[in-house]
């Protein structure tokens, strides 16, 4: 089975800096997806980011971006101008395409991220 | 009500009760699941239902026990549990095939006392 790693349980970063969250996986597959999730205390996980391993380019959403290395099976996620509403827990996930692992998501441990006023 | 939903929020219940979760998705998605989440561990996929049909059991001991009625409705059924089995509940959903992301509802906190 494929696994994730975050191995930075928790950060922290001053209002309107930058912070990036690290996340490697593992496997010996070709093409699947990877996400950012974040989770608020007591709130709904939501999408933050995705990226198809098929594409080259980094996605980016807004203040969110991703550092995608295909070949070191790295996927940081880059915060820019932190905000106070950007603390939360965030879950780097890895999806396979493979047919009979298809519905499987594989998720990390977690990284909290404080944000300092 | 949008997106997924979740009852109870909240639940306590002794080794020797039986109790049952349910989460609703209001997405029109045809895939629905159920993870375990516990302090720093990372998610446990429990079950998956795609076009509900059970595609995927994590060898989840048998005290868990779900059901999928239809495509919006997802129940997971506990009876003897251990205290081990304290945890966040999230169930979440997707479109398959899609933008292959999940959604996911706020959780059911299990207490077993």
């Amino acid at each position: 089975a494929q696994t994730v790693t975050q191995s930075q349980p928790e950060m922290s970063v001053q209002e309107a800096e930058t912070v990036t969250l690290s996340c490697t996986y593992d496997t010996s597959e070709s093409d699947y997806y990877l996400f950012w999730y974040k989770q608020p205390p007591s709130r709904q996980m939501i999408l933050v980011i995705r990226q198809e391993a098929y594409k080259q380019q980094n996605a980016t959403e807004n203040r969110f971006s991703v550092n995608f290395q295909k070949a070191a099976k790295s996927f940081s996620l880059k915060i820019s101008d932190s905000q106070l509403g950007d603390a939360a827990m965030y879950f780097c996930a890895y999806r396979s395409v493979i047919r009979h692992d298809f519905n499987k998501f594989y998720f990390g441990s977690g990284t909290k991220l404080n944000v300092k006023p | 009500e949008t997106g997924v939903t979740q009852t109870p929020r909240h639940l306590v219940m002794g080794m020797t009760n039986k109790k049952s979760l349910k989460c609703e998705q209001h997405l029109g998605h045809n895939a629905m699941y159920w993870y375990k989440q516990s302090a720093k561990k990372p998610l446990e996929l429990m079950f998956v239902y795609s076009l509900e049909e059970r595609v995927e059991n994590n060898s989840v001991p048998s005290r868990f026990s779900p059901e999928c009625p239809n495509s919006s409705h997802l129940f997971l059924h506990l009876h003897t549990l251990q205290p081990e089995d304290s945890a966040l509940y999230l169930c979440a959903s997707s479109q398959e095939p899609g933008t292959h992301e999940q959604f996911f509802g706020p959780g059911t906190r299990l207490t077993v006392l």
